[in-house]
């Protein structure tokens, strides 16, 4: 167990709906991250958060948006969706100390779009 | 020009016997972070091992161990005395930039890599 949770853990909808995922980082770490993985594409770098603040976008589509709250949890909303939104979407969360600043994964959540 | 490379389709390994992975990167920061994930077939990603453009030596995790050649610019990870567990796909990752105390940069991931450990 990374420490990291996400929720839920599998999703189902239809093309041009909205959801939203959520994730709470480990105890104490600042810094989530959110990424897709996907057949076609990989493991893709979304969007990092960092006590609250956008710090780095990568690949996310403008139709994607995320926050990180107060309390550091983080939603990551994904809006008209489409068949090749389909993928695991994992968010992260980054050590405080440490001699790598290594992220830690949470189980991710599988949406399915049909 | 990809960034990580992970270039073995399918790798597989007896029980008891140690196998490698490779990966080659590519940067031009002098300050990066390597890093090894492994990912079982229910989906999690787990933390193997990490190491730093500046570590004198490769790093260790238990059976894990990380090849650093930084010359050749490739971070091969060496699973010794393979156990039915290791089953799954293996993902090397960098990260570029030196490390900024709590705002960490992302990490770019290689294809990934899949290893089947026979009994």
């Amino acid at each position: 167990d990374s420490g990291v949770t996400q929720t839920p853990k599998h999703l189902i909808t239809a093309t041009g709906q909205r959801v939203t995922l959520r994730c709470s980082p480990r105890s104490g770490d600042l810094s989530v991250y959110w990424y897709q993985q996907s057949l076609d594409q990989g493991l893709q770098f979304l969007i990092q958060y960092y006590n609250g603040e956008e710090r780095a976008k990568g690949n996310i589509l403008e139709r994607f948006s995320a926050q990180q709250f107060p309390d550091l949890h983080s939603e990551l909303n994904l809006s008209s969706l489409e068949l090749g939104d389909s993928a695991l979407y994992f968010c992260a969360s980054s050590v405080s100390k440490g001699r790598g600043y290594e992220q830690y994964f949470g189980p991710g959540t599988r949406l399915t779009v049909t | 020009a990809q960034k990580i490379t992970q270039t073995q389709p399918g790798m597989f390994v007896q029980e008891k016997e140690a196998v490698t992975l490779d990966c080659t990167y590519d940067t031009s920061d002098p300050s990066y972070g390597l890093f090894w994930y492994k990912q079982p077939s229910s989906g999690e990603m787990i933390f193997l091992i990490y190491q730093g453009s500046y570590d004198q030596q490769n790093a260790t995790e238990g059976r894990y161990s990380l090849n650093f050649q930084k010359a050749r610019k490739s971070a091969n990870l060496v699973i010794s005395a393979s156990q039915l567990g290791d089953s799954a796909m293996y993902f090397c990752a960098m990260r570029e930039g030196g490390k900024v105390t709590g705002a960490n940069s992302k990490l770019t991931f290689g294809k990934g890599i899949t290893l089947s450990v026979r009994p």
